[in-house]
């Protein structure tokens, strides 16, 4: 059964930084891509990073770019979101994700991260 | 960046109607090698994360009832519940997997009457 568990959130100052962590299990991590998706409270879907198997190639939209860094381990099957210079708006659940081709086919329980003075 | 427009934002019906729901993408994502529609839906329920319902536009996900279903093609897709179900009160989202940045509509939320 694939599972994935975030861990890491919290509630952070603007301006800090904060590290995310998803461990997987229930499937060869390295034969994925995968990524990460948040939600603001009451709000849809937004997607955040995406990284290769190897960890070599790594995308992001324009609203986090050269903010967040996303990172794998596949030696102990984990995935990583650091997410500097914080603001308000990136107050939201954290979900990690495993790519079936660019869709999600799996989704964590999701981390809050809450972003305020 | 391509743009994901769902409607309804909401609607509500009785238990075994008929529910259709609209996802339109601003430019076409059907690519032309291979026919295929990179859209995807995905349901969420209250308090839980979204899950996988739908692929190609029109691929159900194993374990996904037969009453999902997805068509459409080009910038026009329709998610269909044929005999909607109490459990089915959720959140529908389509996303867009033709290019990056990855984008998903703002949600379709169907409540049960």
């Amino acid at each position: 059964e694939v599972q994935l568990v975030e861990s890491g959130g919290g509630l952070v100052q603007p301006g800090r930084s904060l590290k995310l962590s998803c461990a997987a299990s229930g499937f060869t991590f390295s034969n994925y891509y995968m990524a990460w998706v948040r939600q603001a409270p009451k709000k849809g879907l937004e997607w955040v990073a995406t990284i290769s198997t190897s960890g070599s190639r790594t995308y992001y939209p324009d609203s986090v770019k050269g903010r967040f860094t996303i990172s794998r381990d596949n030696a102990k099957s984990s995935l990583y979101l650091q997410m500097n210079s914080l603001k308000s708006e990136d107050t939201a659940t954290y979900y990690c994700a495993r790519h079936s081709r660019d869709w999600f086919a799996y989704w964590g329980q999701g981390t809050l991260v809450t972003v305020s003075s | 960046d391509i743009v994901m427009t769902q409607t309804p934002s909401s609607q509500a019906v009785s238990a075994g109607e008929k529910v259709t729901m609209s996802c339109k993408s601003s430019q076409s994502l059907l690519y032309n090698e291979n026919k295929k529609n990179y859209l995807a839906w995905y349901q969420q329920k209250p308090g839980q994360s979204p899950k996988l319902l739908i692929y190609w536009a029109s691929t159900r996900e194993s374990g996904v009832p037969d009453r999902f279903i997805g068509s459409g093609s080009g910038t026009d897709f329709t998610l269909t519940i044929s005999s909607v179900q109490a459990e089915d009160l959720a959140v529908y989202y389509c996303q867009q997997y033709y290019n990056f940045p990855l984008t998903f509509g703002s949600g379709t939320k169907l409540e049960i009457k």
